[in-house]
Order: C-alpha cells, then sequence, then structure tokens
C-alpha cells in the first residue's frame, strides 16, 4: 500500500503559468485535503473534500481550484502562477477521528 | 474561529534534558487535540491526540481547559526527537486547525 502519494514532487514554474498537483490514495478515505506550509505560517488549509464530488474551501483558497476526480484522487490547479504561490503543498486523507495521513509533498518554486 | 498558537518557533535544547513545547488554543466548544510530528525527509505524521491519554515516544500532552493549553512534553530529550512539531485542534467538520509549529533542534 502507498499510502498518499504526490506527483510531482518539485516543480518550478515561471508567473502566469499553470500546473495541476495529483494526490491519490488507497486508504479507502472518504475526506482529501490540500495544504500548503510555508516558513513561520504552519500548515493552511486551501481546500478540503468530505466526499467524493464534493469540495469546500479552507483557510487559503484564492489562487486554487480543486477536483475531486473519484474517491481515489484529489487534484489542485494553479491557473495562473504567482511567485507568492511558492510553497511545499501537501495533499491528505482522513477518515473520522481526525487523523490524517500525509502525502510527501510537492516543492514548487514560482519565479 | 478555533485558533492554535504555538509561541515559539525554534527551540534548541540538550540530549538528556526536559523538553516542553508550547500550544494553546481558542475554540467555543470542546475541543479535540493533536500534535503532529515532521522529522527530517519524512512525512508529517500524528503523534498523539489528547483523547487517547497515552504516551508515545516517550511524550506526553495534558489538555487543560482552564488554560486552553495542550503542551507536549519529553523529561529526557534524545537526538532522535529534533524535528518539526505542530499542535492542531479538530473543528468539528473533520478539519484540522494546524500552529506554526516549533522546530527542535536536540543537540548532543
Amino acid at each position: 500500500n502507498a499510502g498518499v502519494t504526490q506527483t510531482p514532487k518539485f516543480q518550478v514554474l515561471k508567473t502566469g503559468q499553470s500546473m495541476t498537483l495529483q494526490c491519490a490514495q488507497d486508504m479507502n478515505h472518504n475526506s482529501m485535503y490540500w495544504y500548503r506550509q510555508d516558513p513561520g505560517m504552519g500548515l493552511r488549509l486551501i481546500y478540503y473534500s468530505a466526499s467524493e464530488g464534493t469540495t469546500d474551501k479552507g483557510e487559503v483558497p484564492n489562487g486554487y481550484n480543486v477536483s475531486r476526480l473519484n474517491k481515489r484522487e484529489f487534484s489542485l490547479r494553479l491557473e495562473s502562477a504567482a511567485p507568492s504561490q511558492t510553497s511545499v503543498y501537501f495533499c491528505a486523507t482522513g477518515e473520522t477521528g481526525y487523523e490524517q495521513y500525509f502525502g510527501p509533498g510537492t516543492r514548487l518554486t514560482v519565479t | 474561529a478555533q485558533r492554535v498558537t504555538q509561541p515559539e518557533k525554534l527551540l534548541s535544547v540538550f540530549k538528556g534534558a526536559p523538553v516542553e513545547l508550547k500550544c494553546n488554543y481558542s475554540y467555543s466548544g470542546s475541543p479535540e487535540l493533536f500534535w503532529y510530528v515532521q522529522y527530517s525527509r519524512q512525512r508529517l505524521q500524528l503523534l498523539l491526540r489528547h483523547i487517547s491519554r497515552e504516551s508515545i515516544k516517550g511524550f506526553t500532552a495534558d489538555l487543560n481547559k482552564g488554560e486552553t493549553s495542550f503542551h507536549l512534553k519529553k523529561p529526557f530529550a534524545q537526538e532522535e526527537d529534533s524535528a518539526m512539531y505542530y499542535c492542531a485542534l479538530g473543528d468539528g467538520n473533520n478539519r484540522l486547525a494546524f500552529g506554526k509549529g516549533n522546530q527542535v533542534v536536540v543537540i548532543p
């Protein structure tokens, strides 16, 4: 079992470019989450999906869109990347009880 | 809105010395609190949760509702405890609000 996988691991974009971060889980969890991790800011929730077919905004959704493609996959899209979106992005899954299982992260740099 | 405060960004301790990471929260309901840990080059993972009242890797954390705190403690730090630690608060909808994190460095 791979748990939670994310692709790519690293990405460099130029301002204005778009990209999609992929997340997949084999844990059969209903809930999936996208976070960004910035120095001194901790982990901040971008979007989450409580179940297949539903998505909701988190704390910092501006500049991002998400798709819950099916129960396994939850993608995060940057339509027009900005330097402020330089960050490490984590996908996570969970069921009831708040224990969340995290992916390895994607390190994104926007120049 | 719920909020989690971790006041110290960086904590350096000598091996064998006690470690205490402070976490304060604000929440109108009955809180569910957690500590997550991220070791170097590893994924963020759950360390412990208040409802379990367990000790993991020598760490304990007690929920103090009067002081709205959930401090993480270990009596004798080990080098393998060097990591980033996050306090997190459940919001009642399967979402977590994380604090800004504490970087712990254990000096040999």
